[in-house]
């Protein structure tokens, strides 16, 4: 059972780079986010998606961009990496029905933009 | 505006007692919570949830208790373990607002003494 698979799991960018953090999940759920978590602090919705072809914003999706081709991949972009995107970063699925469900997250990648 | 709040960053206890931790909301909006429990190096985990309709829910060791009328609720660990030592994470959402869609505390870290 391998939920939601996060890649890289560790990353060291350069300021002005650019990445794509990678996002799977073999659950079938139709709903997937992506979260941030700083030191001490909770997580941050960046950007979330309810199905195939439909995304939207979070709390905080300045510098970032995402996409949903497939039910499967949720991939999170970062165009020109800046030191406040040093981050843990993890991505989450879940499968609501007419009720609110819990969400599933993956290991996180843990980025560091110097 | 930090709509989900845990005011404690950290919480002691010793083996065999209870744990309670603690979670403060702003939005009336929200009707369904949760709690995650995260260890070092990997993602959230789903620990327990609690709709509105109810005040309290009860998973084995673990109890949520809502106050709805203070925007109060917390999680009760008994009897405590060290393996339920991490950083516990409050979460809420609401159906009608913001389907599935959650707001995060900051996190407790518990730390349970042998």
């Amino acid at each position: 059972n391998a939920g939601v698979t996060q890649t890289p799991k560790f990353r060291i960018l350069k300021i002005g780079q650019s990445m794509t953090l990678q996002c799977t999940q073999d659950m079938n759920h139709n709903y997937m986010y992506w979260y941030r978590q700083d030191p001490g602090m909770g997580l941050k919705l960046i950007y979330y998606s309810v199905g195939a072809g439909i995304t939207d914003k979070g709390e905080v999706p300045n510098g970032y961009n995402v996409s949903r081709s497939t039910t499967e991949d949720f991939p999170l972009r970062l165009e020109l990496a800046a030191p406040s995107q040093t981050s843990v970063y993890f991505c989450a699925s879940s499968f609501p029905g007419l009720q609110n469900t819990e969400a599933f997250f993956g290991q996180g990648t843990r980025l560091t933009v110097v | 505006d930090q709509q989900v709040k845990q005011n404690s960053p950290s919480l002691s206890v010793q083996e065999g007692r209870i744990s309670i931790l603690n979670c403060d909301y702003t939005n009336s909006m929200f009707d369904y919570f949760l709690w995650y429990k995260k260890y070092p190096a990997e993602g959230p985990t789903f620990l327990i949830s609690i709709s509105s309709i109810k005040d309290k829910n009860e998973d084995g060791r673990f109890t949520v208790f809502l106050n709805k009328s203070a925007k109060h609720l917390s999680l009760h660990i008994v009897p405590s373990q060290p393996g339920d030592s991490a950083v516990y994470f409050c979460a809420a959402s609401s159906t009608i607002y913001n389907f599935n869609k959650f707001y995060f505390g900051s996190g407790t870290k518990l730390n349970v003494k042998p």
